[in-house]
């Protein structure tokens, strides 16, 4: 079975990066994409950004510059990290897999428990 | 950005009660929509894909609908266990998800 594990830091300082790790097992990373989800306080949701079988990666657009996911094939892990953060980024973060049709990535269908994150000094 | 307006936002209903949650995108999203569960602390689960595909293991009282801008998760017979926040995602054009649906016994 697919699981999906998140890790880190539970409390980051305003300014500084956040690092995410999502350990994946029973089921290998260099297939399908992988991506992180967002909740926010009061149940907002945002995609994040994700990464492919191959490597490539996308994002999203309101993220910007402050974002980066990279991959550990050989632990099978993905990795999340923000930069600058704020309190605005305060949230759950979720890691999960994407399902592909014809290469090309569709709908979420294994998801983390969450890790939640605090920006505070 | 294609915008998810889904409602309501609060659902009370008793056993065996037919519940419908519906989403509405800002512009046709051509059938790529998925329904959520969450329960308090746990992963999502996914429910139904592509607006009306049952996932495997989901009881077959969860069912979808929709085209276009409008679509429906349907649950035909509420039960305890049911108790959860729904929340929809349409994949048409990145990904944005639906406020969420908090769904609870009467």
């Amino acid at each position: 079975e697919v699981q999906l594990q998140e890790s880190g830091p539970g409390l980051v300082k305003p300014s500084q990066s956040l690092s995410l790790t999502c350990s994946v097992t029973g089921y290998s990373i260099t297939s399908n994409y992988w991506g992180w989800i967002r909740k926010f306080p009061g149940n907002k949701m945002e995609w994040m950004g994700y990464i492919s079988y191959s490597g490539s990666t996308s994002y999203n657009p309101s993220l910007k510059s402050r974002i980066s996911i990279t991959r550990d094939t050989s632990k099978n892990q993905f990795f999340l990290q923000l930069n600058s953060v704020t309190t605005e980024d305060t949230a759950t973060y979720y890691c999960a897999r994407l399902t592909m049709m014809v290469l090309i990535p569709n709908y979420f269908d294994y998801w983390g428990q969450g890790v939640m994150v605090t920006v505070s000094s | 950005d294609i915008q998810m307006t889904q409602s309501p936002s609060f659902l009370s209903a008793s056993v065996g009660d037919r519940v419908t949650i519906n989403c509405k995108a800002s512009q046709n999203i051509n059938k790529y929509l998925d329904w959520y569960q969450q329960k308090h602390g746990e992963a999502p689960k996914l429910l139904i894909y592509n607006t009306n595909n049952l996932q495997t293991g989901i009881p077959s009282r969860f069912s979808g609908s929709g085209s276009g801008t409008d679509y429906t998760l349907t649950i035909s017979s509420l039960q305890p266990e049911d108790v959860a926040t729904y929340f929809c995602l349409q994949h048409s054009s990145r990904y944005t998800f639906g406020a969420g649906t908090k769904l609870e016994l009467k």
